[in-house]
């Protein structure tokens, strides 16, 4: 059964600091890893990963995957509240039809 | 650019009453899908469909139906709520099935069977 399991499940930071939030997969014919930030709605779109060790980068947050070992980690450095939000971990596999989610990590950013 | 359109926003439902769940988008996306999303489990997929026509389950399709008479829209259909249904559900779209391509995702209707 395909999983995607996400750690950890919640966080609080304060401002400035620095997070790792983690992200394991076991999905069969591996396509491709996306993140996604969710706010009060709906998620919105960070990052695609399909290469090993090519990091992605967007301001403050980062991630990277690493295909041998079966996961991915996105870093947000110098925190804001503004990040408060859940993160969530999805990969495509199969056919590509269907994406699967981890549970997510709950960031919550203290001023 | 409206996007991904969902209505209702909210729903209270008794249990064994039907109803379906609109979502419509306008980006001219072949694929589209629904997710419900439920405390510490994430997003799970319930249906998805690759073109107008063509539809089939995700992880966790009892209860519900689709079809997917138009490019454009896609709804759910509870035909017999249960209290196990209440949940938020999420409809998103892509360009394709391709693998390489972020769903984009309607705001939500959040759903309650009492």
């Amino acid at each position: 059964e395909d999983k995607v399991v996400q750690s950890p499940l919640s966080l609080v930071v304060h401002e400035g600091d620095t997070v790792t939030l983690n992200c394991s997969y076991e999905v069969t014919n591996f396509r491709s890893l996306l993140w996604y930030k969710q706010e009060k709605k709906a998620p919105t779109f960070l990052f695609m990963l399909t290469s090993s060790g090519i990091e992605k980068k967007s301001g403050r947050l980062s991630s990277i995957l690493d295909k041998k070992e079966l996961f991915s980690i996105l870093n947000i450095t110098a925190t804001q509240t503004g990040d408060s939000a859940v993160y969530l971990c999805a990969v495509v596999g199969g056919g590509g039809f269907k994406t699967i989610f981890g549970a997510g990590t709950r960031l919550f950013v203290k001023a | 650019n409206a996007g991904v359109t969902q209505t209702p926003k909210f729903q209270v439902l008794k249990t064994g009453q039907s109803m379906t769940l609109q979502c419509a988008q306008d980006m001219n996306h072949e694929y589209m899908s629904w997710y419900r999303q439920d405390p510490g489990m994430g997003l799970r997929l319930i249906h998805y469909s690759v073109g107008a026509g063509i539809t089939d389950q995700g992880e966790v399709p009892n209860g519900y139906n689709v079809s997917r008479s138009t490019t454009e829209d896609f709804p759910l259909r509870l035909l017999s709520a249960a209290p196990s249904q209440t949940s938020v559900y999420f409809c998103a779209s892509k360009p394709s099935g391709t693998a390489y391509s972020p769903l984009h995702f309607g705001n939500g209707t959040r759903l309650t069977v009492t």
